[in-house]
């Protein structure tokens, strides 16, 4: 099965910039998550959608941080504006929602550098 | 929060030497399921193995075994024979529910470097 799809591979913006990234997870898996990785850290979970609801947000920075899942496959997540502080490299995930605790599967991310 | 500790931030071993990556846990729960991860420098976040918390039995899988003891809270994994393919960060993590909502938690991660 293909994996999770994830866009753009590299971005560089300057602070205050606004930036975009897209995923597209593996087909018919309900769930799908947004990790942001700071280099040296493990992943964080920002966001986790049900199909396209909203089941946990409650670590995104939500003054600077936004994202949807619009037809419960594909999800964007925008950030705007952007400060130093966010470059990471952001991680999508996707999972069965009957099979999560097999593991999720992750995109090769997205590494942003914020300058 | 429960944590995921990886004590370890670097190692670095010589070709076929073998070597073992520590994690510990924090737990209230009495199901969870417990991760190693592998990031090679292309990214991507590679499962490798899965224990729930119900069955302790030690097991190895290739070059890779795993020692999980609830008794200390430690899910160790080692590598036997090391390669240099094997370079990468690992990851331990702990997944639980809360609901019928899974949340999957990492440690830092061990940079692992391994020496022609």
């Amino acid at each position: 099965e293909a994996g999770v799809a994830q866009s753009p591979r590299y971005k560089i913006i300057e602070k205050r910039q606004s930036v975009a990234f897209w995923c597209n997870p593996i087909s018919g898996h309900a769930t799908l998550y947004w990790y942001q990785q700071i280099l040296g850290q493990g992943p964080k979970l920002l966001i986790q959608f049900q199909n396209n609801g909203v089941v946990d947000d409650s670590q995104l920075p939500k003054d600077r941080f936004s994202a949807e899942r619009l037809k419960g496959v594909d999800s964007t997540l925008k950030i705007q504006p952007a400060k130093l502080e966010d470059s990471a490299v952001y991680l999508c995930a996707s999972s069965s929602r009957y099979r999560a605790n097999y593991g999720y599967t992750f995109g090769s991310g997205t590494r942003l550098t914020v300058v | 929060a429960q944590k995921v500790t990886q004590a370890q931030t670097e190692i670095s071993v010589v070709e076929k030497e073998d070597v073992t990556l520590d994690c510990v846990y924090e737990t209230r729960d009495t199901t969870y399921y417990l991760f190693w991860y592998k990031q090679p420098p292309s990214g991507e976040l590679v499962f490798l193995i899965r224990r729930n918390s119900f069955d302790e039995q030690n097991e190895i899988s290739g070059r890779y075994s795993w020692n999980f003891q609830k008794s200390t809270s430690s899910f160790n994994f080692t590598i036997t024979a090391s390669q240099v393919v094997d370079s990468a960060v690992y990851f331990c993590a702990r997944m639980y529910y809360t609901g019928a909502n899974s949340k999957l938690t990492f440690g830092k991660g061990i940079t692992l470097s391994v020496r022609p």
